[in-house]
């Protein structure tokens, strides 16, 4: 069976460090990948999405990055955090053919 | 661009009362429809989804969903509604094609009075 795998569950991080959120998907290949963040009151909001190694969607200009550096591997980045950056960040998987996102259990990240 | 819209955003009731949630899409092509849920303290799953066929859905729990395509529809329903009800529900949305974004409502926090 699938498994979505999304870490660390929490983070504290200062103004300014940098970010690497990590997401692998398991017991699938060529999967569609996504990034999202969950804000109280804004539902989910797109980040980023990948249909393939190396090929990464951007929705929202911000400061952060996205990469697939695997087929079944997605990482969130960002060089240097804004207090802004704070939230709770998703990743999801969702099959080449007209299915539905399945979700990992996501990051709450608090930039102090 | 696709966009949902859920216009409820909180909605309170008593335990054993008719459920009905709104969600209204943009696009105008052919869609995929969803709704999930997240319980308190859990991650997302998914509660129902249309692809295409029947445009009344039923889903887990008792819950069931309308497509619209004339109001560009996906009501959720549910005849009555139990305490463990309590969570927070969003509609989204992909077109119908083997490659492509969803996108996901506001998010309706339902909350049951037991």
């Amino acid at each position: 069976s699938q498994t979505i795998h999304q870490w660390p569950a929490t983070l504290v991080q200062p103004v300014g460090s940098p970010l690497s959120l990590e997401c692998t998907v398991e017991g699938t290949s060529n999967p569609n990948l996504y990034w999202y963040r969950q804000a109280a009151g804004r539902g989910l909001q797109l980040l980023f999405y990948s249909v393939g190694i190396g090929q990464i969607s951007s929705e929202v200009p911000q400061n952060l990055s996205a990469s697939r550096p695997q087929d079944r591997q997605f990482i969130l980045s960002s060089k240097k955090l804004l207090l802004s950056d704070s939230g709770f960040y998703l990743c999801a998987w969702g099959g080449q053919q007209n299915t539905e996102a399945f979700f990992g259990q996501g990051t709450r990240l608090t930039v102090v | 661009a696709q966009s949902v819209s859920q216009h409820n955003h909180h909605v309170i009731l008593s335990e054993a009362a008719s459920l009905e949630l709104g969600c209204n899409y943009s696009y105008g092509g052919t869609v995929n429809l969803f709704w999930y849920v997240q319980y308190p303290g859990q991650h997302l799953q998914l509660l129902l989804k249309y692809f295409s066929g029947d445009p009344l859905v039923k889903g887990i729990k008792g819950f069931e969903a309308e497509f619209i395509k004339s109001k560009f529809s996906f009501n959720l329903r549910k005849p009555s509604v139990q305490w463990s009800d309590t969570a927070e529900y969003f509609c989204a949305v992909n077109k119908y094609s083997s490659a492509s974004k969803i996108i996901f409502g506001s998010g309706t926090r339902l909350s049951i009075r037991p």
